[in-house]
Order: C-alpha cells, then sequence, then structure tokens
C-alpha cells in the first residue's frame, strides 16, 4: 500500500523548533518530488515547501523562508521539515505530500504542530 | 503576492451539477499552470480529484470533470451526491518549484 505517515509535531513555545518527519512505503522514494503543505485551524491549505528528487532543488513559499528547511533521507525513505523561530501563525496541521507531474497525488494523515506559550 | 481565488460556497441539490472556479488575482489560468483540484472533509487529508487540468485521479468517479472555462480553471460536479458535501481547493504551479492553493469552495449538498 502506498502511504505516507507524518511524526514529530507538538506543543512549542513561540521562537521554540521542531523536527517532522515523513516515513514513505509501498512505492520507490527516491524518484518523486516531495511536499510539505499545512492548514490553519478552521484555514485553508497552504503548500510550504517541496524538494526535488535529490535533494538539489528546495523550494519555499515566502513566509517561511529563512526559518524553515526542507530535507530527505533517500535510504530511509524519510522526508523532513526542520521548522525553526515559530510564532502562533505557523500552527497548523502539517502534511506530506507525493509531487507527480505538478500534482499532489498522495497524502500523509498529518502532524499537528501548536505553538503556544 | 498572487491570490488564487475560489467561491467561497456553493449550495447545490442532490442530483444536480455545480461549477466551481479557480481564478488568478491577475491574469488567466490556462493548462500551463496544471490546476488540480483536492476534495477535503473536516478532520481528513484531502484527496486528490483531478490532476493536470482535466486527468481524474484513479477511483475518483466520472461526475467530476475538470476544465478550463474561459480564464479560469473548472471543477464540475454533475449528479451531486450527499457525500460530495466537502471542501474544494484548487492548487496552482507558479513555475519555479512554487505551488499556490486556492482559498476552497465549501459545497453544501440540500
Amino acid at each position: 500500500e502506498v502511504q505516507l505517515v507524518e511524526s514529530g509535531g507538538g506543543l512549542v513555545q513561540p521562537g521554540g523548533s521542531l523536527r517532522l518527519s515523513c516515513v514513505a512505503s509501498g512505492f520507490t522514494f527516491s524518484s518523486y518530488y516531495l511536499s510539505w503543505v499545512r492548514q490553519a485551524p478552521g484555514k485553508g491549505l497552504e503548500w510550504v515547501a517541496q524538494i526535488k528528487q535529490d535533494g538539489s532543488e528546495k523550494n519555499y513559499v515566502d513566509s517561511v523562508k529563512g526559518r524553515f528547511t526542507i530535507s530527505r533521507d533517500n535510504a530511509k525513505n524519510s522526508l523532513y521539515l526542520q521548522v525553526n523561530s515559530l510564532t502562533a501563525e505557523d500552527t497548523a496541521v502539517y502534511y506530506c505530500a507525493r509531487s507527480w507531474s505538478k500534482t499532489f497525488d498522495i497524502w500523509g494523515q498529518g502532524t499537528m504542530v501548536t505553538v503556544s506559550s | 503576492q498572487t491570490v488564487v481565488t475560489q467561491e467561497p460556497s456553493f449550495s447545490v441539490s442532490p442530483g444536480g451539477t455545480v461549477t466551481l472556479t479557480c481564478g488568478l488575482s491577475s491574469g488567466s489560468v490556462s493548462t500551463n499552470y496544471y490546476p488540480s483540484w483536492y476534495q477535503q472533509t473536516p478532520g481528513q487529508a484531502p484527496r486528490t480529484l483531478i490532476s493536470n487540468t482535466n486527468t481524474r485521479s484513479s477511483g475518483v468517479p466520472d461526475r467530476f470533470s475538470g476544465s478550463i472555462l474561459g480564464n479560469k480553471a473548472a471543477l464540475t460536479i454533475t449528479g451531486a451526491q450527499a457525500d460530495d458535501e466537502s471542501d474544494y481547493y484548487c492548487v496552482l504551479f507558479m513555475g519555479r518549484g512554487i505551488y499556490v492553493f486556492g482559498t476552497g469552495t465549501k459545497v453544501t449538498v440540500l
């Protein structure tokens, strides 16, 4: 079964950091672009970052540039998002998604990040 | 700042047809933006419906169809069913590895 499973979310204080993880199974991980998409409570979806198959190309939404870092380990079938300098506006469910032909075709169930003192 | 606009809400009768649109704050949407569409119910992850303007994802009923209508991307639900009541989002590929989600449309079937 093709699957993405996120972990690493939790409650963090403003200014804090977290490392989100996403483990893939059921497909050739190293063949696909991968993205992180987030959704604040009661709000719409927002694309956050994407990484190329070999990690050589990374792109970010402007609001997270310099604070978030996307990375991957193809040997471990794992995608990561290092989130630093968190603010309340970063509170959201974070989904990892497989990118294929400019479409997010497989989604994980998400991990919740809550930024609060 | 690119804004991708969608209607906030639509109501459709069971068996009826509704067309949701996805536009740009400036400019026209074309196939070059690879528009895709997603369905989301509360508390669930999004489900991919349409890729590359009009390609249905595996398992998606054929009552869902995608197209370009005028200067916007469009998702049409023909013969709406109760379980189509969801939020619907479009995504546009802006180039240089950047994507922008639309503002989302809440569809009510009643």
